[in-house]
């Protein structure tokens, strides 16, 4: 597509329960990466993407967080027993990845309330 | 680890006027993006800049490397230049992001 969709656009849930949030990158795009932004964190790396590999998954909390890529297109990140803390904007980018020229689009974001 | 520190943290313009935010960071780098989010909340990719300067319209940014620090430069503030400007630095696999400069362009 044009640019980075990103499904729900708003979540709530109640603690204890899985979310699923989507995320469909510009086509072509190899690399894809998942960011968490919350009031008290700032901008949280989480997880990338190349193709449907996750070389580095070093940002994802806790054993709750998962993802996978499949396609090496659309991504999907799984919150396992929402906590309160969850709370956050869980925005994805996408990148062409070619040397030299990285540059990162980032989607809307999906906004996730755990009450 | 990497740290990334930009300043000033907040920034009050009137329309018109110029600024320079300043981005530091704690390692070399290959990589570093500056970003806008609008009050909306997107993120907008503003430049990948990990030497050198390029400039884009009323903005232009440059990179140090070697001193490690990275300029963006607001000329002719608009009302919509408002929003958070984030550095971002690190590898193609990972950025690290600054806490943001936060932005407001008065009338």
């Amino acid at each position: 597509g044009a640019g980075v969709s990103q499904s729900p656009s708003n979540k709530v849930t109640e603690k204890g329960k899985d979310v699923e949030l989507r995320c469909d990158p510009i086509s072509g795009h190899t690399a894809l990466y998942w960011y968490r932004q919350s009031l008290g964190q700032g901008l949280e790396f989480l997880i990338y993407f190349q193709g449907n590999s996750a070389p580095d998954k070093s940002g994802l909390p806790s054993d709750r967080f998962s993802a996978e890529r499949t396609g090496g297109s659309v991504s999907t990140l799984t919150i396992q027993r929402t906590q309160q803390e969850d709370s956050a904007v869980y925005l994805c980018a996408s990148s062409s990845n070619r040397a030299g020229a990285n540059v990162l689009t980032f989607g809307a974001g999906s906004r996730l309330t755990v009450l | 680890g990497i740290q990334v520190e930009q300043s000033p943290p907040d920034l009050i313009l009137q329309e018109g006027a110029n600024s320079t935010l300043r981005c530091n960071f704690s390692d070399s780098v290959n990589n570093l993006q500056w970003f806008h989010q609008n009050p909306w909340g997107q993120l907008i990719n503003l430049f990948y800049i990990p030497s050198g300067t390029k400039q884009n319209g009323r903005l232009s940014a440059t990179t140090v490397a070697t001193e490690r620090y990275s300029l963006l430069y607001i000329s002719s503030s608009q009302t919509t230049d408002s929003g958070v400007y984030f550095c971002a630095f690190g590898t193609a696999s990972k950025l690290t992001f600054g806490t943001g400069t936060r932005l407001q362009v008065t009338l």
